[in-house]
């Protein structure tokens, strides 16, 4: 089963407004990474935020993370009609290896 | 490898038959993962390598399904048997250390008749 539930499912907004989506987990994590993956293709690697951090930045992009709450949030500024697509959050539990992916969270930029 | 690459990008199978589905990770990377993605979902974990060893195989769903690493480096997954709930994107990804980002092929989409 999935570890980690994605809010909101679904998003539709403006092309040069904010999108926000929330990921939520249930155990303790070494690593959250967000990914994006458009149709009918793999995932492509967004962002990786560590257990010790609290924030990072990666251009257009902003993932925090708060570890007492077992959250994050990916914040995408600006957004362009590029950025349609979904996205997933992924993380690596302490002491394993594998990833456990989230629901996802399903964005759509109109133009 | 430029990429990690995955054949076939589509199976078409009937029920019943057999099909063995092959992934090429980034030269070099140690760790490899096998996931499946049902349409509109999440990808789900199946199974895990590190080098040749599969360290992790919780994710597989039933003994129809089995993976390989013989040297390390190419990984195959087969399913025996093949059943309509089996039909989905199986994505292979590979990672060249612990706690780093994760490389995706474009996956092998499996559909069962």
């Amino acid at each position: 089963s999935q570890q980690g539930e994605e809010d909101p499912q679904a998003l539709s907004i403006q092309e040069g407004e904010n999108a926000t989506m929330n990921c939520s987990y249930k155990t303790s994590i070494n690593n959250l990474q967000w990914y994006r993956q458009n149709s009918g293709r793999g995932l492509v690697h967004l962002i990786l935020i560590r257990s010790n951090e609290r924030e990072k930045h990666s251009g257009r992009l902003r993932v925090t993370l708060d570890t007492s709450k077992k959250s994050s949030s990916l914040l995408i500024t600006a957004s362009r009609a590029a950025d349609t697509a979904s996205y997933f959050c992924a993380t690596e539990g302490s002491g394993t290896y594998k990833y456990i992916f989230g629901t996802g969270t399903r964005l759509k930029v109109l133009a | 490898g430029a990429g990690v690459s995955q054949s076939p990008r589509y199976k078409v199978a009937k029920r019943g038959q057999d099909v063995a589905l092959r992934c090429d990770p980034i030269s070099g990377h140690v760790s490899l993962f096998w996931y499946q993605q049902a349409l509109g979902q999440g990808p789900e974990f199946l199974t895990y390598f590190q080098n040749e060893a599969q360290l992790d195989k919780s994710g597989l769903p039933s003994d129809r399904f089995f993976a390989e690493r013989p040297e390390g480096s190419v990984s195959t997954l087969k399913i025996q048997r093949t059943q309509q709930e089996d039909s989905a994107v199986y994505l292979c990804a590979s990672q060249g250390a612990a706690n780093e980002k994760l490389f995706f092929g474009s996956g092998t989409q499996l559909s069962v008749l």
